[in-house]
């Protein structure tokens, strides 16, 4: 069965700083996985998406990932944090259809100060 | 092209009543799914769809029904409604199975 941990339910960082989000999956098959973004009181956003092409992915505002099979480890990152980057971050994992469709990590809540 | 809406926004029940949750998507899109977020949680499935006509359980389904009549529409039926429905319910379509799936807004429900 396929399962997501979010390894910091809150990260704090400032303005113009670093951005690491850390995520580890475990799953029976080669997955599918995803970053999606929830801002306050506001659906699901993908950031992106790997799906067995590069390893190496690049989403929407800056944002990238890293695919490690070794480490089964799917990181968010971004160079450089924004006020408007604060939000809820999911890590999603995706086996197949239906029923396993995506496995959702608990999400970690990024804050960004000034 | 508006994507996935829902109806209503918010919505207050007390123990008992019943209510259908609305969602439509405009994408032609033949998987759809029902999901509820508990507070400091992340998504869990309720119920999904692949087609007209097909739907199936997900991981918590009780005290929950849906139907599929149309490839566009897939309402969520409360029945008896509780306390432990109070949730923010999101509908989800995608295309294939294991693609990216687009969201609606949410529908936030407080059952007291």
């Amino acid at each position: 069965a396929q399962s997501v941990t979010q390894l910091d339910s809150h990260v704090s960082v400032s303005e113009g700083t670093p951005v690491l989000l850390r995520c580890n999956y475990s799953s029976s098959y080669s997955p599918s996985l995803f970053w999606y973004v929830q801002h306050p009181n506001k659906g699901l956003q993908l950031l992106l998406k790997y799906t067995s092409a590069a390893t190496l992915v690049k989403g929407i505002n800056g944002f990238e990932a890293e695919f490690k099979k070794s480490e089964t480890s799917f990181h968010l990152t971004k160079p450089s944090a924004h006020m408007s980057d604060a939000a809820e971050y999911f890590c999603v994992v995706s086996e197949g259809t239906g029923r396993r469709a995506l496995t959702f990590g608990s999400g970690t809540r990024l804050q960004v100060q000034p | 092209n508006a994507g996935v809406t829902q109806t209503p926004k918010f919505r207050i029940l007390k123990i008992g009543q019943s209510m259908t949750l609305q969602c439509t998507q405009d994408m032609n899109h033949n998987y759809m799914y029902w999901y509820r977020q508990d507070p400091g949680m992340g998504l869990k499935l309720i119920y999904y769809s692949v087609g007209a006509g097909i739907t199936d359980k997900g991981e918590v389904p009780n005290g929950y029904n849906v139907s599929r009549s149309t490839t566009e529409d897939f309402p969520l039926r409360l029945e008896l409604a509780a306390p432990s429905q109070t949730s923010v319910y999101f509908c989800a379509s995608s295309q294939v199975g294991d693609s990216e799936q687009y969201f609606g807004p949410g529908t936030r429900l407080t059952v007291t």
